[in-house]
């Protein structure tokens, strides 16, 4: 079974510029999460999609980052524009579903291996 | 406030030797912990899972605990070896928006380094 895929695995911008992250779930997971992770701390969760509907984006800065999944498969993060405090990991985790008949299962979430992004 | 809480913050070991990591959370209602381990540059790859009804569960040379009276959770690493060397992170679930979602509240990680 193929992993989470993530491109690109690195990335340099400069402030204000804009910046695009792609994530491919493994096939058959209903729910994809997107997290940013600076330096030193763990995962936040910035949204969650079940299929092409958003779940939770309530740590979203909405002013700034945009995030789809019109298939429900893939999905794209975008930042624009850039800000230094961006500088993180951004992480893409898939599972089989966050809700209904398999809340109660231990519903694992499986990560991509990230894209670093650095803001000069 | 639901946090997730780790110790230590890093740890440096001699290879061979074992070695446990302590994780403390206030969440409720309690779904599932989690114990991940994420090697540099890479996402993180879940260890173990725990229910509020096992007390332990093993991995290979990883152990977790887990007291929900106390709300504490402990990983056991036995005879390190050097690809141990990761940062190991507490995850704690609770059901959400009235029972419907699982989230995942996450520690800091303890780093640990593994030395020859």
């Amino acid at each position: 079974e193929a992993g989470v895929a993530q491109s690109p695995r690195y990335k340099i911008i400069e402030k204000r510029q804009s910046v695009a992250f792609w994530c491919n779930p493994i096939s058959g997971h209903a729910t994809l999460y997107w997290y940013q992770q600076i330096l030193g701390q763990g995962p936040k969760l910035l949204i969650q999609f079940q299929n092409n509907g958003v779940v939770d984006d309530s740590q979203l800065p909405k002013d700034r980052f945009s995030a789809e999944r019109l298939k429900g498969v893939d999905s794209t993060l975008k930042i624009q524009p850039a800000k230094l405090e961006d500088s993180a990991v951004y992480l893409c985790a898939s599972s089989r579903a966050s809700s209904g008949r398999f809340l109660r299962s231990y519903n694992e979430q499986f990560f991509g291996p990230g894209t670093r992004l650095t803001v000069l | 406030k639901n946090q997730v809480e780790q110790s230590p913050q890093s740890l440096i070991i001699l290879e061979g030797k074992n070695c446990t990591l302590q994780c403390n959370y206030t969440v409720s209602p309690f779904s599932n912990l989690r114990w991940y381990k994420q090697d540099t540059g890479r996402g993180p790859v879940s260890l173990t899972i725990m229910t509020f009804s096992e007390n332990t569960k093993s991995n290979g040379r990883y152990t977790a605990t887990l007291d929900a009276d106390t709300k504490q959770s402990s990983l056991h690493i036995t005879a390190s070896q050097l690809s141990d060397s990761a940062s190991y992170i507490c995850v704690v679930s609770y059901m959400n928006y009235g029972g419907a979602t699982n989230k995942l509240i996450f520690g800091t990680g303890t780093l640990l380094a593994v030395q020859p």
